[in-house]
């Protein structure tokens, strides 16, 4: 079976921080995607990465960046932390052939004060 | 624009019966994918069922069914003889463009409550 490991299930950040958010897979997937869950909006994607080195932004780019220098870990930061990004933060992976369905980590829930 | 629209907030069903959830979806690719996801209240998200634009017949799985109507653009789910494990947040999402490196765009949910 798939794992997608998301580091921390809980998190609590102060205003301004630099937050890192990590994510590793171990089935060797090119496509690793970062979405934040809030309720009402669904899930919407921040940036997705096809290969090492390579990120595309998603929908909410915004006051985010990630970093891919290893194909089985996907990093998402938070450069300066700030309350409206407070959320429930997945992590996904998934092959690059065809429509293939998207693997899940268990999820970070951020709370920034 | 939003390409995954789902305009069920919250739907009840009784034990036992079927419930359809409804996704309507927006693409000008020929070629794309469509999924259902279940996130129950422990967060996790499952990966139910899936419908390529080219197939022909409606995708099955167990008890899960995808009511795949192409020209209406939509995509229900439908969920036979319900129970109370089926009680969760269900999903719908699409990936487009079969040979690009695509990502996948979910719907805002539907929150299933089954009553017994």
């Amino acid at each position: 079976d798939v794992k997608v490991t998301q580091s921390s299930r809980y998190l609590v950040k102060r205003t301004g921080e630099k937050v890192f958010l990590e994510c590793v897979q171990d089935m060797d997937h090119e496509n690793m995607f970062w979405y934040r869950q809030d309720p009402g909006l669904g899930l919407r994607l921040i940036y997705f990465s096809y290969d090492v080195k390579m990120k595309e932004k998603g929908d909410i780019p915004e006051g985010y960046s990630v970093s891919r220098e290893k194909k089985e870990r996907f990093s998402l930061i938070l450069e300066s932390a700030s309350t409206n990004q407070t959320s429930m933060y997945l992590c996904a992976s998934s092959i690059t052939t065809g429509f293939s369905p998207l693997h899940f980590g268990n999820g970070t829930r951020l709370t920034v004060t | 624009a939003q390409k995954i629209t789902q305009t069920q907030p919250g739907m009840f069903v009784q034990e036992k019966e079927a419930v359809t959830l409804d996704c309507t979806y927006d693409t000008s690719d020929q070629s794309y994918g469509l999924f259902w996801y279940k996130q129950p209240s422990s967060g996790e998200m499952i990966f139910l069922i899936y419908q390529g634009s080219y197939d022909e017949q409606n995708a099955t799985e167990g008890r899960y069914s995808l009511n795949f109507q192409k020209a209406r653009k939509s995509a229900n789910l439908v969920i036979s003889a319900s129970q109370l494990g089926d009680s969760a947040m269900y999903f719908c999402a699409m990936r487009e463009g079969f040979y690009n490196n695509n990502d996948m765009r979910f719907g805002a949910g539907t929150r299933l409550t089954v009553k017994p």
